[in-house]
């Protein structure tokens, strides 16, 4: 079954630097990798999901990028908020469901 | 707004009590998740449904889980006896699934925090 890892477990950035989450999956077969954003003491959310015959999608100030043939994808947030503190999950879909990554959690330095 | 439904929000038992989790679908949703959230494994996916059919509950540990879905309007997740080591958040979430190539996005209900003493 599908395997999903992420790194870094925990990251710290200056407000308005980038910050970027990296997933890896392991099966070949899995074709959607959406990203969800959980605030503290709240339910997951989708921020931005990209499906595998895209490269690459852009959203504001969030973008995904995947590599297929190296099973990564990542997500990439540029001029850190405040409101962007928060444990971001990573996930890939397989034939029939949908397995997280064990999150990251990013704190925004004031 | 259509939400995923959950209750009860919190759950404080003790250790060998039965614990049962509810969580209502968003209407026309036809597959269920239910997630464990611990701080160290992250989302830890138990069981699914698709139409109502358990699809897969190699997740949970068979001899004190159970999951059911009686109705498209309900999903139940029980833990009989229930031990220290269950304390989590216990999310369900809901998404409208067709096909390989059909997919919209997965809603989360607010979770369930039990507390196993």
């Amino acid at each position: 079954g599908e395997n999903v890892e992420q790194h870094p477990s925990t990251l710290s950035v200056q407000e308005g630097d980038s910050a970027v989450i990296k997933c890896t999956y392991s099966d070949s077969a899995s074709n959607y990798f959406p990203w969800y954003k959980q605030e503290l003491g709240k339910r997951p959310q989708l921020i931005i999901d990209i499906r595998s015959n895209v490269g690459e999608k852009k959203d504001q100030r969030i973008a995904v990028t995947l590599n297929k043939t190296a099973k990564h994808f990542s997500l990439h947030i540029t001029e850190t908020q405040p409101e962007d503190s928060a444990v971001y999950f990573c996930a890939a879909r397989d034939a029939s469901k949908i397995i997280f990554g064990s999150g990251t959690r990013l704190s925004i330095r004031p | 707004d259509a939400r995923v439904t959950q209750t009860p929000r919190h759950k404080v038992t003790e250790m060998g009590q039965e614990v049962t989790m509810r969580c209502q679908p968003i209407l026309g949703h036809n597959t269920v998740f239910w997630y464990r959230q611990t701080m160290m494994q992250g989302l830890e996916l138990l069981a699914y449904f698709r139409n109502r059919a358990p699809l897969d509950d190699s997740g949970m540990p068979k001899d004190r889980f159970s999951a059911e879905m009686p109705d498209a309007t309900l999903a139940t997740l029980k833990i009989q006896p229930s031990e220290p080591r269950d304390s989590a958040v216990y999310f369900c979430a809901s998404g409208y699934w067709e096909s390989w190539e059909e997919f919209e996005k997965l809603f989360f209900g607010s979770g369930t925090q039990l507390s196993v003493l």
